[in-house]
């Protein structure tokens, strides 16, 4: 099994509509992170914690919130999908007291119609 | 503003070999990173460099020169299945990272 496992995997879904995805990890890592990839983009962090009760917005928060419900679980939501969110997004961890490598989950293909 | 630079596409030839810049320009730096990502796929981790000077990986190897803000990965003995996006990602004075939008390696026969 996967340390960090996504749902869903892929989800289409139409603008306006509420959507979760799910990350949790198996790793005990501390530092959870939500990023979103587009075709010729490099990674853009949308939300980060460090612990349960630690959020903090990355450079495209807007549209997006999340939470942290336990050391293991990050959860992602877009509260009213539109078509520009249309993207791979990937949950990702990292151990506080390490060199700060990430550990990315498969990734979860949004398309918003 | 932060920026990391690196080519969008290179072609190279199974067998040969392959080198991959990026240069970068973050407030502050505290280490680099190489990531492989194959479509589709999640980022894996192939390298870390914080000290100047080269880290040998099997057929990866990473450099590192801090004061030109330039970094390289090269791959030796290129295999089909290194045919894959790879990102290169800085972590700055506040210990966030910054990513390139990853160079597309193709591999042809």
């Amino acid at each position: 099994d996967a340390d960090v496992t996504q749902t869903p995997r892929n989800r289409i879904t139409k603008t306006g509509k509420r959507i979760m995805l799910e990350c949790s990890q198996t790793k005990g890592h501390d530092r959870m992170y939500w990023y979103r990839q587009d075709p010729g983009l490099g990674l853009r962090l949308i939300y980060y914690s460090f612990d349960v009760k630690d959020i903090n917005k990355g450079e495209i928060s807007d549209g997006y919130s999340v939470s942290r419900q336990a050391q293991a679980k990050f959860s992602l939501s877009l509260e009213s999908a539109i078509p520009n969110q249309t993207a791979l997004y990937f949950c990702a961890t990292a151990g506080s007291g390490d060199t700060g490598e990430l550990f990315f989950g498969e990734g979860s293909r949004l398309t918003v119609l | 503003g932060q920026n990391i630079d690196q080519p969008t596409e290179m072609t190279a030839t199974e067998g040969a070999i392959v080198q991959i810049n990026c240069t970068y320009q973050t407030s502050g730096f505290n280490g680099l990173f190489w990531y492989q990502q194959h479509a589709g796929e999640a980022p894996t981790f192939l390298s870390y460099n914080v000290l100047d000077g080269l880290e040998e990986k099997g057929r990866f190897s990473s450099f590192l020169s801090r004061s030109k803000g330039y970094s390289y990965l090269l791959l030796k003995e290129l295999q089909m299945k290194d045919s894959a996006s790879y990102l290169c990602a800085v972590i700055d004075s506040n210990y966030q990272l910054i990513w390139g939008a990853g160079t597309k390696l193709i591999i042809k026969p």
